[in-house]
């Protein structure tokens, strides 16, 4: 199993409509990336957590961090076309390195 | 404003010929730089990253290496290309160590299918 296990790994929401991806880890989260990716481009940087419940926001996409349950969630509101995309969480290794999870796809229907 | 260039966009090589991807950096001094691979439905997985020029740290065992001749430039490199590395690959790179928590900027990638 992978270290870091992103559910759901696909959904397909009406545009308005609320969402939530979850990311966990096996092991203790230390520092936590969300990424966003369109199919064959590279990643856009959303946000990055470090302390246990912190909760950062960027428009209308809200993250948080449960250092205890070692998971992080990403939650959009009021979806729109434009938050399509691949959703890849990724945590911090040792020297900087980053573990990623598989990557939830999201598709929001106009 | 830095920005990352990856060339080329895309690439069809067959099995067994040699490869070639370059990775430059602009607007930055000594960045820490990556390389991943994403397969289709897995996650990006690290193959190299480095610290500085000439210095390269492999993450995993493969048919592939990696240079920095220069402190902008990374290049993934193989000499028999092999149905396996067959893949979507990305640069990315962040600031030197040391200095906590700092985000990966990433290319725009290299689409390789080898054949």
């Amino acid at each position: 199993s992978q270290e870091l296990e992103q559910s759901p790994q696909s959904l397909i929401v009406q545009e308005g409509k609320n969402l939530t991806i979850n990311c966990t880890s096996s092991k203790t989260l230390y520092g936590l990336y969300w990424y966003k990716q369109k199919y064959g481009e590279g990643l856009i940087f959303l946000m990055m957590l470090q302390k246990g419940g912190e909760e950062k926001s960027h428009e209308k996409i809200t993250a948080k961090l449960d250092e205890k349950k070692q998971q992080s969630s990403l939650h959009i509101t009021a979806s729109q076309p434009s938050h399509a995309g691949i959703y890849l969480c990724g945590a911090d290794r040792y020297g900087n390195k980053l573990v990623f999870g598989a990557g939830t796809i999201l598709r929001v229907k106009s | 404003s830095q920005t990352i260039h990856q060339w080329p966009a895309t690439l069809v090589q067959p099995v067994g010929s040699p490869l070639s991807l370059e990775c430059t950096v602009e607007g930055t001094s000594n960045p820490n730089l990556y390389w991943y691979r994403q397969a289709a439905g897995r996650g990006l997985q690290l193959l190299f990253y480095s610290v500085g020029i000439g210095q390269i740290s492999s993450e995993v065992p493969q048919n592939l290496s990696a240079s920095r001749p220069q402190d902008r430039q990374f290049i993934l490199s193989s000499k028999k290309l092999l149905l396996s590395d067959s893949g979507f690959y990305l640069c990315a790179w962040n600031s030197s160590p040391g200095q906590g928590f700092d985000e990966q900027y990433f290319g725009p990638g290299t689409r390789l299918t080898v054949t």
